[in-house]
């Protein structure tokens, strides 16, 4: 049973457009998050939800917009993708929003923007 | 100063051999230490939280310095499979240090060849 789940895996588009990134986890956590991981392998915080609610905004464009329609999924929408959005995306959940929890990451979604 | 400073690699070692990962955080607030591995193309995933009096799984062993603001794996009898990025990982600055927000260093990646 996958933990973590993200769809799609695979993500090619071109520029301009506008995509989506969904994100489920069966673990009942309470807290998920959005990650980018760049070309560089360097891996940031994005978003964290818990319970449904908005925690974290790190200094993210307005072209993303996270929703999470019940603690158990939280996807990810992207308008007017741009070229350095091409990255890889991991969606991750841990029980709480405290510090010293375990997160589980998704597989991870691979964007390429042309 | 970068939040999560990692020895650049990458490391390639022998099967067998002990290897030592070196981190130095800049948030004396932080709370929780980790170390995460990430095989290639894959998630990240947890390898072992970190504690003030240090920590082993196995062959793993962890060490925290909160004085110096430093965090260290070592690896013994080195495996084929312990082939990997680790990540050296705390809890943020801006939100206390008690929230789950984790900083993620740049990783090192180890080789291990038999």
């Amino acid at each position: 049973d996958t933990a973590v789940s993200q769809t799609p895996k695979y993500l090619v588009t071109q520029m301009g457009n506008d995509k989506s990134i969904k994100c489920e986890q069966n673990l009942g956590h309470d807290t998920m998050y959005w990650y980018k991981q760049d070309s560089k392998k360097f891996l940031k915080i994005m978003f964290s939800y818990n319970n449904k609610e908005l925690i974290i905004n790190e200094t993210v464009p307005n072209r993303f917009s996270p929703k999470s329609p019940d603690k158990a999924h939280l996807n990810l929408h992207i308008n007017s993708l741009e070229l350095g959005d091409s990255a890889v995306y991991f969606c991750a959940s841990s029980q709480d929003f405290r510090a010293g929890e375990t997160q589980y990451f998704g597989p991870g979604t691979r964007l390429l923007v042309l | 100063r970068k939040e999560v400073e990692q020895d650049p690699g990458p490391f390639n070692v022998p099967e067998g051999a002990t290897v030592a990962f070196n981190c130095t955080y800049s948030n004396s607030a932080s709370q929780s230490f980790f170390w995460y591995r990430q095989d290639c193309r894959k998630e990240p995933k947890l390898l072992m939280s970190v504690y003030s009096s240090g920590n082993e799984d196995g062959r793993f062993t962890a060490q925290l310095n909160r004085a110096s603001q430093y965090i260290s794996l070592l690896i013994r009898d080195s495996k084929l499979s312990d082939s990997a990025t680790y990540l050296c990982v705390v809890n943020s600055e801006e939100y206390g240090g008690s929230q789950g927000n984790l900083i993620f260093g740049k990783g090192t990646k180890l080789s291990v060849k038999p």
